[in-house]
This record gives C-alpha cells, structure tokens and sequence, in this order.
C-alpha cells in the first residue's frame, strides 16, 4: 500500500477555493486514488477519485500530475459546512493484491466565517 | 446513494461482556469492512470479508474479534469479552464489487462504550 502524507490541518474562509495536496511518493502503476470527507460522529464519504491527469465532479476536482506521486483536491467556495476531516487513500481497489482500504491520519479543515 | 443501517446506534456495556454490532447489508454490494474510530484519532481498518471469509485483518483484529454474515442476512461484528479500550465508534463499510472504484458505502457507525 502507497504511504500517503497530508497536512495535518489547514484553515480557510467561506467563499474561498480550497486545495489539499497529498503526497504518495511510491504510488504504484495500478494504484488509483481516492479522497473522503469525514464530518464529526459520522462515516467516511467517498467524494471523488481519480487516476491521472484532473477529474471533476459536482463536489470537487482532483488534479493529479503526470508523475502521478502527488495529488490536490480542490474545493471550490467552501462554506461552513465543508468542516470536516478530509482523507486521501492510494491502493489497488481493482486488483486482487489486497483488500485493506487503509486511512492515514487526513487533513483537518476548518473553514472560518 | 444506498444507505447503509448499522445497529446500535450507541451501546454501553460492562468490561467483560460481550457485545455483537450489526449492519444491513446495501442489495448487491458483496464486499463488508469494519472499521473502527477511537475518540479524536484516525479510521482504523479491522476487516474485511467477502463470500462468507475474512480477506484481511489487521492486527487489531485478535482472537477476541469475529465477523460473519450467517445466511447473506445482516453483518455482524462480535467482540466477546470487551475491554475499556475497545471503546469507540464502530463502522461497517461495503462495495458492490472489485470495480476500479475504491468508493466504500459508510453506515453511521455504532458508538461503544465500554465501563
């Protein structure tokens, strides 16, 4: 399983884009990657994957270079509600290598008025 | 999206006890987790299991852990003689399939609270 290293917090006001990188230095050729946002006393929610290159959904976009060892999730305007723990996973979802969907520690985003 | 019902929602319990959590299986969706978060701390992964067998476990996994889902009905996390340290909020995840997609469906977790 890739290692994956996020900032542990960051701050930012409504209105504003905001982008978390994630690094994953040793991500594999099979290898896509996955974010989730996390509100307090509730479940993980799958927000956008990707595999190379940008991907775009209603929530957010994914950019991800050609080299593929680094990814930013960009979220556009937040508002309050987009508080929450944002986590970025790397694995071989497709492959029969593993089944163990791993979260490191994600980035705590606390979005100010 | 598909919901996925976890039950209880909060449990409390005395050290010792045995505790079983269940889960309600989303139609269609083969592949179970469970995961469990302590108090302020990340999302541990505990298991996963497919076609009635444990994939894989993580150590915190032990002898003290067990899944099944007896006859494809709910999905059951069973710690049979808890510990003040398994104190936490609990989560059952699952997914259609093997796709490309690393997309897990959440429930809303089944908090423990172990005295």
């Amino acid at each position: 399983l890739a290692k994956t290293t996020q900032p542990i917090s960051m701050d930012s006001y409504e209105g504003q884009e905001v982008n978390i990188t994630c690094s994953h230095n040793n991500i594999a050729t099979n290898d896509y990657i996955t974010w989730y946002q996390q509100f307090p006393s509730q479940g993980p929610r799958f927000i956008i994957q990707g595999y190379k290159t940008k991907v775009t959904n209603e929530v957010a976009s994914l950019f991800i270079p050609a080299d593929r060892k680094s990814s930013t999730l960009s979220l556009p305007r937040v508002s309050l509600s987009d508080t929450a723990v944002y986590y970025c996973l790397v694995g071989d979802w497709e492959g029969a290598r593993d089944d163990k969907i791993i979260f490191g520690k994600g980035t705590r985003l606390h979005i100010l008025p | 999206e598909p919901e996925v019902t976890q039950t209880p929602s909060h449990q409390v319990t005395q050290m010792g006890q045995e505790v079983i959590l269940r889960c309600v299986p989303i139609s269609n969706h083969l592949y179970f987790y469970w995961y469990r978060q302590i108090l302020g701390q990340k999302v541990e992964f505990l298991v996963s299991f497919y076609n009635n067998e444990i994939s894989e476990k993580s150590e915190i996994f032990d002898d003290q852990f067990s899944v099944e889902r007896p006859d494809g009905s709910n999905f059951t996390l069973k710690i049979r003689s808890t510990k003040l340290e398994d104190s936490a909020m609990y989560f059952c995840a699952m997914r259609p399939d093997r796709g490309a997609t690393g997309e897990l469906f959440f429930g809303e977790g089944s908090r423990l609270t172990v005295l």
